[in-house]
């Protein structure tokens, strides 16, 4: 069965250090891959997703992803962060056909001290 | 910013009672979804639907049922609610063709 997993449950850094979240997936094939934020008593919101091309994604605030095929990893960074960073992240991946959901890894909690 | 809304937000009711989740949005997608997200776990699909009259269950098993009379609307009903239930759920829509999808805020439900 299709799974993604998040390396880290609970990552706690202070403002301005740098942040690396794992992501890694199982499926074979050619699959779209998203990053979901939810902030405290927010929304899980779309942070950034990748469908083709340039491997290396962009998203909101500063934020980016980098898809290794080889390595079946979309790998999320901020070079610095911010105490408004605190938030849940969630990795997400679909096969790239038509007709199916999304599978979500369990999340990482980010905690930014300032 | 997406328009997808939930409701209620929170719920707290007792065991055996039937309760609606309510879900609606006003993008025009066609597709939609429940997921349940319990606490520290990853979300899991519970129902899907890829338009009017259309539903399916989802990965993880689940006794609640839904129906999609329009494209709009996509609530899920519980018969007889147990302890079990207790969760967060989550609805989502998606445009067809389009795998980004929009969340609505979560219900949170306690059966006691």
């Amino acid at each position: 069965a299709q799974s993604v997993s998040q390396h880290n449950h609970h990552v706690i850094l202070s403002e301005a250090a740098s942040l690396e979240l794992g992501c890694n997936y199982s499926y074979g094939g050619t699959v779209n891959l998203f990053w979901y934020v939810q902030y405290p008593g927010q929304h899980l919101q779309l942070l950034l997703k990748y469908f083709s091309g340039d491997p290396l994604v962009k998203g909101i605030k500063g934020f980016e992803a980098e898809f290794i095929k080889s390595k079946f990893s979309f790998n999320l960074r901020k070079p610095s962060v911010q105490w408004s960073d605190t938030a849940e992240y969630f990795c997400a991946v679909t096969p790239n056909q038509a007709g199916t959901a999304l599978i979500f890894g369990k999340g990482t909690t980010l905690s930014v001290s300032s | 910013e997406a328009d997808i809304y939930q409701t209620p937000r929170y719920l707290v009711i007792g065991t055996g009672k039937k309760i609606t989740l309510e879900c609606s949005q006003t993008m025009g997608h066609d597709k939609m979804y429940w997921y349940q997200q319990d606490p520290g776990m990853e979300l899991h699909l519970i129902h899907y639907s890829y338009g009017v009259n259309s539903t399916e269950k989802g990965d993880l098993s689940s006794e609640s049922t839904v129906s999609r009379i329009r494209t709009e609307h996509f609530p899920l009903t519980l018969e007889s609610a147990r302890p079990s239930h207790t969760s967060q759920y989550l609805c989502a829509s998606s445009r067809q063709g389009r795998e980004t999808q929009y969340f609505g805020p979560g219900t949170r439900l306690l059966v006691l």
